[in-house]
């Protein structure tokens, strides 16, 4: 069964960091592109950031690009996302999730951790 | 970057009925159109991919269909189960997006 587990979610002050992680279990890790997606509350979805199965092909949303840095380990079936400099607008759920495809250099998600609330607040 | 607009916004219908949500993109994407149904305080779930090929396990009342800029997504025959929110993304290029959202609620 295919599992995806978020951890390191929590309550931060504004300009200060935070490192997300994913846990993936049930599947070929290194194999997949995955994705971070986060949902701030009570808003739709926003894609984050996705990385390669070989994290040489690494993309970012305008909106975290230079703050937000994606990362595997393959060995540990790893996923995360660190995030600094934050700001109140990257308060949200923050869900990791799988493609849809193994080694398919774009496309949708199939499988979805239950996310990580990240809160912004002084 | 495209951006992907969705219409209406919300919506209200009832058990059977028949509903069709559009999504819309900035600029040609071809197939690479997916549909997520995403219940509160749930994870979203993928139903449609390539624009019309459902996912594994999704009833076939779930329907995709367009190419290009214009995508719909229908709903034939309304259940309970089916009230939430729908997301469509392009996954042609990067950064993908997502629309905007159409809640579907209980007429």
């Amino acid at each position: 069964e295919v599992q995806l587990v978020e951890s390191g979610g929590g309550l931060v002050k504004p300009g200060g960091s935070l490192r997300l992680s994913c846990a993936a279990s049930g599947f070929t890790f290194n194999n997949y592109n995955m994705d971070w997606v986060r949902q701030a509350p009570g808003k739709g979805l926003e894609w984050v950031s996705s990385i390669s199965p070989d994290s040489l092909y690494i993309y970012y949303a305008d909106s975290v690009k230079g703050r937000f840095t994606i990362s595997r380990d393959n060995a540990k079936n790893s996923l995360f996302l660190q995030i600094n400099t934050l700001r109140a607008d990257d308060t949200a759920v923050y869900y990791c999730a799988r493609a849809l495809e193994p080694a398919a250099p774009r496309g949708p998600v199939d499988y979805w951790g239950q996310g990580a609330l990240v809160t912004v607040s002084s | 970057a495209i951006r992907m607009t969705q219409s209406p916004s919300s919506l209200s219908a009832s058990i059977g009925d028949r509903v069709t949500i559009t999504c819309r993109a900035s600029q040609s994407i071809s197939n690479y159109l997916a549909w997520y149904q995403q219940k509160p305080g749930k994870a979203p779930k993928l139903l449609i991919y390539a624009a019309s090929t459902l996912q594994s396990g999704v009833p076939s009342r779930f329907s995709g269909s367009g190419s290009g800029t214009d995508f719909t997504l229908t709903i034939n025959r309304l259940q309970s189960e089916d009230f939430a929110t729908y997301y469509c993304q392009q996954c042609y290029s990067y950064p993908f997006a997502f629309g905007p959202g159409t809640q579907v609620e209980i007429k």
